[in-house]
């Protein structure tokens, strides 16, 4: 069965960075896309951008450009995504979220359980 | 930016339809997903490409899409839909609306 497990919660002060990791497994990896989606405490969805498996294309939201980083190792089956410069309002549930399909980068089918950074000094 | 509308909340009774909406310009030639999201649940997506249903999700989840306006129909309501639901469609990079909090009375 896919499952994609992500690392456990942070605490970082302002202008820090943080890198947040999500095995998969039960599929193969390179053949699907990873979004990656973060939720402030009560808010609602927010797409971040998503990473191809394959060849490591990458496509940000306009707002993070810059201060994020997204990367797959495909020996460990294992993608990443890097955010620099951490402000109060990056505090968030981050989650990453599996393509249903191949070559499509929405619909996400399979998600990980979510990782809450907490920025504050 | 591509900007997607939806009502902060709807309420229904047991066993009535509730229908949720996302607005967005020409959102008819786009294609729509939504998500179910429980409290300290990862989201679930329940309808993809306007119409269809991912395996597991009952018929009574359904999809629509047209003009400016797409439409998330639950019929015959039951207090485990009591949830938030987001719609998410591609337009050079992923939107999601601002979720709607639909409550089973």
């Amino acid at each position: 069965q896919v499952q994609l497990v992500q690392s456990g919660a942070e605490v970082k002060k302002p202008g820090a960075s943080v890198k947040v990791s999500c095995k998969a497994s039960g599929y193969t990896f390179t053949s699907y896309g990873i979004s990656w989606v973060r939720q402030a405490p009560g808010q609602g969805l927010e797409w971040m951008g998503w990473i191809s498996a394959y060849n490591g294309n990458t496509n940000y939201a306009q707002k993070l450009q810059g201060r994020v980083t997204m990367t797959t190792d495909t020996s460990t089956s294992t993608a990443y995504m890097e955010l620099r410069s951490l402000r109060s309002d990056d505090t968030a549930v981050y989650y990453c979220a599996r393509d249903m399909r191949y070559s499509s980068s929405v619909p996400s089918y399979y998600w990980g359980q979510g990782t809450l950074v907490t920025v504050s000094s | 930016s591509y900007v997607l509308t939806q009502p902060p909340s709807v309420s229904v009774a047991p066993g009535q339809t509730a229908r949720i909406t996302c607005g967005g310009n020409n959102i008819g030639s786009k294609s729509v997903h939504w998500y179910q999201q429980k409290p300290g649940q990862a989201p679930v997506l329940v309808v993809y490409d306007d119409s269809d249903r991912p395996s597991g999700i009952p018929e009574r989840f359904s999809g629509s899409n047209s003009g400016n306006t797409a439409t998330l129909t639950i019929s015959r309501v039951e207090a485990g839909d009591e949830a938030d639901y987001y719609c998410q469609v591609w337009d050079s990079q992923g939107v999601f609306g601002g979720g709607t909090k639909l409550t089973v009375l």
